[in-house]
């Protein structure tokens, strides 16, 4: 049974910092591609980031625009752990944040399995 | 960005209805379309994949059609454990997009 379970989600302030993890079980996580969603009241569920499984080719990353330069997204398949270091965060940022797996290697399909979220909330 | 738009934003049924829910791209998405269903406090669940194609383990009254700019999730019969927030979702880019969702509740 495929299980990925967020952690890291926090209160923190405008500008903060904040590294999310997503620990994956039930498949080999290295060959998959996986991915971060977001969701919150007003913007509804929003891609941010995605990252592309072991392929024999350099490791591709991707982000939404609105995330673009100060989200990371990271994996470290030894530990079966996907990231998403988060700087300078705003208020905009405040979400539930999802670790999403993709059914393939690259990153350019849909979402199959769901994590049930970590709370980021942004405020002062 | 490719710009989804669902319609319509709140359905009103009743069990056994017969439900669509469209979904329209601003541009040509080919067939690369998924949609998930969502309830309160969970997160998305998979239904349809690839327009048309059931992730396994749905029930078999859900269906999805379309191609290019518009699709369709049909709910053949709807059952109690439906009543929900349908979402659609695009993967022609790898910026994928969501439309804005379709609740789905009691008449």
């Amino acid at each position: 049974e495929v299980q990925l379970l967020e952690s890291g989600g926090d209160l923190v302030q405008p500008g903060g910092s904040l590294r999310l993890s997503c620990v994956a079980s039930g498949f080999t996580f290295s060959s998959y591609a996986m991915t971060w969603v977001r969701q919150s009241p007003g913007k509804g569920l929003e891609w941010v980031s995605a990252i592309s499984g072991e392929t024999g080719f350099p490791t591709s990353t991707y982000y939404a625009d609105s995330v673009k330069g100060r989200f990371t997204i990271s994996r470290d398949n030894s530990k079966n752990t996907l990231y998403l270091q988060m700087n300078n965060l705003g208020a905009d940022d405040t979400a539930v944040y999802y670790c999403v797996k993709v059914p393939f290697s690259s990153a350019w399909a849909y979402l199959d399995y769901w994590g049930q979220g970590t709370l980021v909330t942004v405020s002062s | 960005d490719i710009q989804m738009t669902q319609s319509p934003s709140t359905l009103s049924a009743s069990v056994g209805d017969r439900v669509t829910i469209t979904c329209r791209a601003s541009q040509s998405v080919s067939r690369w379309l998924a949609w998930y269903q969502q309830k309160p406090g969970k997160a998305p669940n998979l239904l349809i994949y690839e327009a048309s194609s059931l992730q396994s383990g749905v029930p078999s009254r859900f269906s999805g059609s379309g191609s290019g700019t518009e699709f369709t999730l049909t709910i053949s019969s709807l059952q109690p454990d439906d009543f929900a927030t349908y979402y659609c979702l695009q993967y022609n880019t790898y910026s994928r997009t969501f439309g804005q969702g379709t609740k789905v509740e009691f008449k």
